[in-house]
């Protein structure tokens, strides 16, 4: 079964950076892409941005442009999204999503557990 | 960017009928796809491309999506249906975009 399993809750101070990974399995990785989701407590969710597993290309949220990279390691079937120079309103849960990208549109099919992610001094 | 505009709560009583819209400039002309949150947990795909269900998903949920709507409807609600559920679409300035959220509460 598809599963994607991400690393745990972090604590960073204001300005810092913070990378979270996604390794997946149940499904050959470079065959789909990773979206990620993030969601600041009690709000909706935002997307991030994309990366290809089969090409590394990406597809960031123009309001994340030159703060986040998202890459992904095909030999261990996992991908990273790494956020810098943190600010507290990037507090928030973190998902890894599988993506589909067809003709009809991009849709998120299996979700990671989630990373909080607590930007504090 | 493009928005979706989604009712804050919609309520209903077990066993009733539960439409949660999702309103866009012309969303008829896109796929729409749903997603279901329970509290503490990470999202999952209910509806698809507007009305496809994945493997899992009770039929009791369904989607249609015309105009400047599209409609997630779940039949004969149980208590169990209580979640945020949240539209999403691809939008052609190239990024992927997610309604506000709608709580739905079981009477």
């Amino acid at each position: 079964q598809v599963q994607l399993v991400q690393s745990g809750a972090e604590v960073k101070k204001p300005g810092a950076s913070v990378k979270v990974s996604c390794k997946a399995s149940g499904y050959t990785f470079t065959s789909y892409g990773i979206s990620w989701v993030r969601q600041a407590p009690g709000q909706g969710l935002e997307w991030m941005g994309w990366i290809s597993a089969y090409n590394g290309n990406t597809n960031y949220a123009q309001k994340l442009q030159g703060r986040v990279t998202m890459t992904t390691d095909t030999s261990t079937s996992t991908a990273y999204m790494e956020l810098r120079s943190l600010r507290s309103d990037d507090t928030a849960v973190y998902y890894c999503a599988r993506t589909h990208t067809g003709s009809s549109g991009w849709y998120l099919d299996y979700w990671g557990q989630g990373t909080l992610v607590t930007v504090s001094s | 960017s493009y928005v979706l505009t989604q009712p804050p709560s919609v309520s209903v009583a077990p066993g009733q009928t539960a439409r949660i819209t999702c309103g866009g400039n012309n969303i008829g002309s896109k796929s729409v796809h749903w997603y279901q949150q329970k509290p503490g947990q990470a999202p999952v795909l209910v509806v698809y491309d507007d009305s496809d269900r994945p493997s899992g998903i009770p039929e009791r949920f369904s989607g249609s999506n015309s105009g400047n709507t599209a409609t997630l409807t779940i039949s004969r609600v149980e208590a169990g249906d209580e979640a945020d559920y949240y539209c999403q679409v691809w939008d052609s300035s190239s990024e992927l975009g997610f309604g506000g959220g709608t709580k739905l509460t079981v009477l």
